[in-house]
């Protein structure tokens, strides 16, 4: 079975850092683009970034552009997203997801983590 | 940057209704999108890819067609299961962006 696990969500100041992981299993993960997509409380989804199999290529939203960064480890099949800066509308659950096969939208999801930034 | 514009925002059909979401794109995407089912409490799950593409083991129920700018998302009859939340995305570059959202209740 296919499994994709978030981990490093939690509470922070507004300006702070945190660093997501995500680590994936049941697959070949060197086959697959990675994504990250967040979902504020009772909004909708949005992209946040992209990382390509081998990190070539590398995608940001305007949102997170230069507070942002996404890297992946393909020996331990995890992905991460190292925030910071981080500000009160950055608060949302963060789903890690693969990519479809030579294509960007997401094929499988993670649970998410919860990431809330207030003072 | 190419804005993806989603209509209704929130709709309420009976069982069995047919059931359409248009998605509208600011610029040309061919068929680089992909639309995603996302219930209460549940995690997001793709439904169609390359726009009319159903993902495997997705029920025949939902079907999707459009080129270009304009796109729509069927659900041939509605179950109470169906309800939650629908997602149009673009993917064909980034950034990949999302429409708003369509929210889906049984009547």
């Amino acid at each position: 079975e296919v499994q994709l696990v978030e981990s490093g969500g939690g509470l922070v100041k507004p300006g702070g850092s945190l660093r997501l992981s995500c680590v994936a299993s049941g697959l070949t993960f060197t086959n697959h683009g990675l994504n990250w997509v967040r979902q504020a409380p009772g909004k909708g989804l949005e992209w946040v970034s992209f990382i390509s199999t081998g990190s070539s290529y590398i995608f940001y939203a305007d949102s997170v552009k230069g507070r942002f960064t996404i890297s992946r480890d393909n020996a331990k099949n995890s992905v991460y997203l190292q925030m910071d800066s981080l500000r009160d509308e950055d608060t949302a659950t963060y789903y890690c997801t693969t990519t479809g096969y030579g294509d960007l939208y997401s094929l499988i999801w993670g649970r998410g983590t919860l990431v809330t930034v207030s003072s | 940057d190419i804005q993806m514009t989603q209509s209704p925002s929130s709709l309420s059909a009976s069982v069995g209704d047919r059931v359409i979401i248009t998605c509208r794109a600011s610029q040309g995407i061919s068929n680089s999108l992909a639309w995603y089912q996302h219930k209460p409490g549940k995690v997001p799950r793709l439904l169609i890819y390359a726009a009319s593409t159903l993902q495997s083991g997705v029920s025949s129920r939902f079907s999707g067609s459009g080129s270009g700018t304009g796109f729509t998302l069927t659900i041939s009859s509605l179950r109470p299961e169906d309800v939650g939340s629908y997602y149009c995305q673009k993917y064909n570059n980034a950034p990949l962006a999302f429409g708003g959202g369509t929210r889906v209740e049984i009547k």
